[in-house]
């Protein structure tokens, strides 16, 4: 996906924490989004981080470093409906470019 | 309910047939998006129109022709494709603001698309 690069599976516990990496090529970087896709669903929105930092919206929070190319999306307090997969997509040169995807397995 | 809408959700057809996707957004956005989603393959962006205008077609196979009447509906006519382009396919809309570039896109249901 143009050099955006996420971890293809990833296993957690309910209750845990787990983070979701992604790197991506900074040249006309303008932004990173992430978005949650259950199987057989549409992705929907979870962040758009443009400032290196983090930002938090309730159990899940998107961190960004612009000179690294370098994002994460952390998620707490995981519950089992969090089974999906997520998808990082990064705004460069005004058009929006994604990653493969991550998927997560949340056991009980 | 995602404010934007696909039809049909499922498409079975053989490679002689013509048929047409379609998208239909009613979140007032000025940008409207054709995304490709095979299995274990990123999200391939076909097309994209903005302010009604195709702005982007990413060597996309001319069996695929999009239609862009309004800001709010969106096509996809397809003919003699191929079983590799069974695939979801998803239409998405978002606002585009002038040398902002695309906030976050909404997506649609998807149409689950069967070539044989």
């Amino acid at each position: 996906g143009q050099n955006i690069d996420q971890p293809t599976e990833m296993t957690a516990t309910e209750g845990a924490i787990v983070q979701i990496n992604c790197t991506y090529q900074t040249s006309g970087f303008n932004g990173l989004f992430w978005y949650q896709q259950h199987a057989g669903e549409a992705p929907t929105f979870l962040s758009y981080n443009v400032l290196d930092g983090l930002e938090e919206k309730g159990r899940f929070s998107s961190f960004l470093s612009r000179s690294k190319g370098y994002s994460y999306l952390l998620l707490k307090e995981l519950q089992m409906k969090d089974s999906a997969s997520y998808l990082c997509a990064a705004n460069r040169d005004d058009k929006i470019i994604f990653g493969k995807g991550t998927r997560l397995h949340i056991l009980p | 309910e995602t404010g934007v809408t696909q039809t049909p959700r499922h498409l079975v057809m053989g490679m002689t047939n013509k048929k047409s996707l379609k998208c239909e957004q009613h979140l007032g956005h000025n940008a409207m998006y054709w995304y490709k989603q095979s299995a274990k393959k990123p999200l391939e962006l076909m097309f994209v129109y903005s302010l009604e205008e195709r702005v982007e077609n990413n060597s996309v196979p001319s069996r695929f022709s999009p239609e862009c009447p309004n800001s709010s509906h969106l096509f996809l006519h397809l003919h003699t494709l191929q079983p590799e382009d069974s695939a979801l396919y998803l239409c998405a809309s978002s606002q585009v603001a002038s040398g902002s570039g695309p906030y976050e896109q909404y997506f649609g249901p998807g149409t689950r698309l069967t070539v044989t």
